[in-house]
């Protein structure tokens, strides 16, 4: 069974502080792709990052990077030095190889206070 | 591309009345998804299609839903009858072939049931 686990229902933070959004996620497939979107207030989805599972590498795009773990099934989410415009609902998802399912985390609401 | 589009964008029913949300995917998209966004639940895949056909339904939660794809241009999801509980956004999204690839998703539907 695909799952996504992400514990952190809200977070909240002072502007220019780091902050990591984590996700766990379960599968049993050994081919999968992760992703992270975004939900800004305005409410439609927006896609930020995918990764292939066997593609460890960490990414980095700008104030944003991403840490793969596969031995902690986790793809965590790290902005750094946050704006007020980073406030969002944050998704991971997952998908896998043999059904093309693409099922998403809770999600976590990230406030960024000036 | 103009993206995937989602009629209505709000939409206002008594119980009891059917509901009908409209969905164009992306051109040349082989993958489309129907989710459903409440504040309790998060964003539940309720049903996906790959080349027209439904895939996965088991997102589906009551024999009131139902959902076509009649052409690679259209689906529809369908709640008839309509209950106060069904109120939530609706997102509908598509991907490219292949897996590994990213889902885009449309405005969502905010349907409320009185």
């Amino acid at each position: 069974a695909q799952k996504v686990t992400q514990a952190q229902t809200e977070i909240s933070v002072v502007e220019k502080e780091d902050v990591t959004l984590d996700c766990v996620y379960e599968t049993r497939d050994t081919t999968y792709y992760l992703f992270w979107y975004k939900q800004p207030p305005s409410g439609e989805l927006v896609f930020l990052i995918r990764r292939n599972s066997f593609d460890e590498q960490n990414e980095i795009s700008g104030r944003y990077s991403w840490n793969f773990q596969k031995s902690t099934s986790s793809f965590n989410f790290t902005i750094t030095a946050s704006q007020v415009v980073d406030s969002a609902v944050y998704f991971c998802a997952l998908r896998t190889s043999n059904t093309g399912k693409l099922i998403f985390g809770q999600g976590t609401t990230l406030q960024v206070k000036p | 591309d103009a993206g995937v589009i989602q009629s209505p964008r709000h939409e206002v029913t008594e119980m009891g009345q059917e509901v009908t949300l409209r969905c164009k995917p992306i051109s040349g998209h082989d993958y489309l998804f129907w989710y459903r966004q409440t504040m309790m639940r998060g964003l539940e895949l309720l049903i996906y299609f790959n080349n027209n056909v439904p895939i996965d339904d088991s997102g589906m939660p009551e024999d009131r839903f139902s959902a076509k794809m009649p052409n690679a241009s259209f689906s529809t999801l369908k709640i008839q009858p309509s209950e106060p509980r069904d109120s939530a956004v609706y997102f509908c999204a598509s991907s490219l072939k292949g897996l590994h690839t990213e889902a885009f998703f449309g405005q969502g539907t905010r349907l409320t049931v009185v």
